[in-house]
């Protein structure tokens, strides 16, 4: 088990590009979620998927972004058209769902992104 | 207006001082879950209560729920420079954790 692993850990782009973020849960959690982080501030969740499906997505989450589990293991989480205000800390967390809503996240240590 | 509000939002304090944070809200969880967070890094669970007026030892740490469910405190005892990182408590909503903004503690050697 070697954690929830996101890439890249940094990311600076200018304004108007698209970016893509990967993460990689723990291989045995059926659950994944992401969450956004600005300074100061706690984690704010964006969507999250039970295997491959996409069971619920925050009003937080334009039409620019877009997340997919294809297979039900890696995620992807892509912005277009990138914002200043879109610069934050993208985290990555999975979990079994066995628990509901006490099931404990695992966090990746998430991918800083940078709009100039 | 947050769901979970945590106080202080800062705190700066001596090696081998106590100190108390606490998370509270109007809503009724099921259970809370406290995490600490470093720099760079993702969030780690640290402790979930579940029970109303549970209380759970962590070594140094002792975590406290609410007899009614909506609130929750983190004590610590003799805090060491270790101890600094962003505290949060996050409760259950639905299917996800919704979390609080945190408590940003420093312990200065």
């Amino acid at each position: 088990d070697t954690g929830v692993s996101q890439n890249p850990r940094h990311k600076i782009t200018k304004r108007g590009q698209n970016v893509t973020f990967r993460c990689d849960p723990i291989s045995e959690h059926n659950r994944l979620y992401w969450y956004r982080q600005t300074l100061g501030q706690g984690p704010e969740f964006l969507t999250y998927f039970q295997n491959e499906a996409q069971l619920e997505k925050s009003r937080l989450l334009s039409d620019r972004f877009s997340a997919e589990r294809p297979k039900g293991s890696f995620s992807t989480l892509e912005i277009q058209r990138t914002e200043q205000g879109d610069s934050a800390m993208y985290l990555c967390a999975s979990s079994l769902s066995w628990g509901g809503d006490n099931s404990p996240l695992h966090f990746g240590n998430g991918t800083r992104l940078t709009v100039t | 207006t947050q769901l979970l509000e945590q106080s202080p939002q800062f705190l700066s304090i001596q090696e081998g001082e106590n100190l108390t944070v606490y998370c509270n809200s109007s809503s009724v969880f099921s259970s809370l879950q406290w995490y600490r967070q470093e720099p760079g890094e993702g969030p780690v669970l640290l402790v979930t209560v579940v029970t109303g007026g549970e209380v759970k030892k962590l070594k140094r740490l002792t975590f406290q729920f609410g007899d009614a469910r909506k609130d929750s405190s983190l004590h610590i005892t003799a805090a060491q420079p270790g101890d600094t990182g962003l505290y949060l408590c996050a409760g259950g909503r639905g299917n996800k954790l919704v979390f609080g903004a945190g408590t940003i503690l420093r312990v200065k050697s």
